[in-house]
């Protein structure tokens, strides 16, 4: 069973489209995550989410959005798309345990390529 | 907020241990991993350390934390060709985020 699962696994389309990540776990995890990582591999968070709060990484474009239909969905949206935004997307999940402990579970990554 | 290094890149002959390097700047972080990634995968959770722990050991796995220096370290015993991955090191900041090294690409030669 897979604990954290994306879809599509690749996704290569045109600059100033619109286009979507889908992310699902059923793990019960009441955390999600949305990560890009960079063709250097450099891992940067994008977004945290429960069904409390949004955290936002500042520098995270505006044409970049998260949508939550349920605790176990989240998926990115992206709007615009431009040839920067060509990267590796990772959705992660954790539970929200007493205190910091944080191990998070991700998923086998969406790479994205924009022509 | 957090910022966490590791060098780039490391090659080791098999059979060899590895020691992968990581310093953080939050001394106030209570919580370090070590994820590997595997080529085309996700990553995944290797170890990880309490602050409150100088070192750790699990199998073939041994992790040392220096809190006074902010200084962590995998060390990787008998490494196999199976082990050559990206190796990123961790640590919670504030708000509970993980906040990631580089990577540190390990290369095991025969």
């Amino acid at each position: 069973d897979t604990a954290v699962s994306q879809t599509p696994k690749y996704l290569v389309t045109q600059m100033g489209n619109d286009k979507s990540i889908k992310c699902e776990q059923n793990l019960g995890h009441d955390t999600m995550y949305w990560y890009k990582q960079d063709s250097k591999k450099f891992l940067k968070i994008m977004f945290s989410y429960n069904n409390k709060e949004l955290i936002i990484n500042e520098t995270v474009p505006n044409r970049f959005s998260p949508k939550s239909p349920d605790k176990a969905h989240l998926n990115l949206h992206i709007n615009s798309l431009e040839l920067g935004d060509s990267a590796v997307y990772f959705c992660a999940s954790s539970h929200r345990r007493g205190g910091n402990f944080n191990e998070q579970f991700f998923g086998p990554g969406t790479r994205l390529t924009v022509l | 907020g957090e910022d966490v290094e590791q060098s780039l890149f490391l090659s080791v002959r098999e059979g060899d241990s590895s020691v992968i390097n990581c310093t953080y700047t939050d001394s106030s972080s209570t919580y370090l991993y070590w994820y590997k990634q595997e080529p085309g995968a996700g990553l995944q959770l290797l170890t990880y350390i309490f602050s409150n722990m100088d070192m750790k050991q699990d199998q073939r796995l041994t992790v040392l934390l220096n809190k006074k220096d902010k200084h962590l370290s995998l060390r990787i015993a008998d490494t196999q060709t199976g082990d050559s991955a990206i190796y990123f090191c961790a640590a919670v900041s504030s708000a509970r985020q993980l906040t990631f090294g580089s990577g540190t690409q390990l290369t095991v030669l025969p």
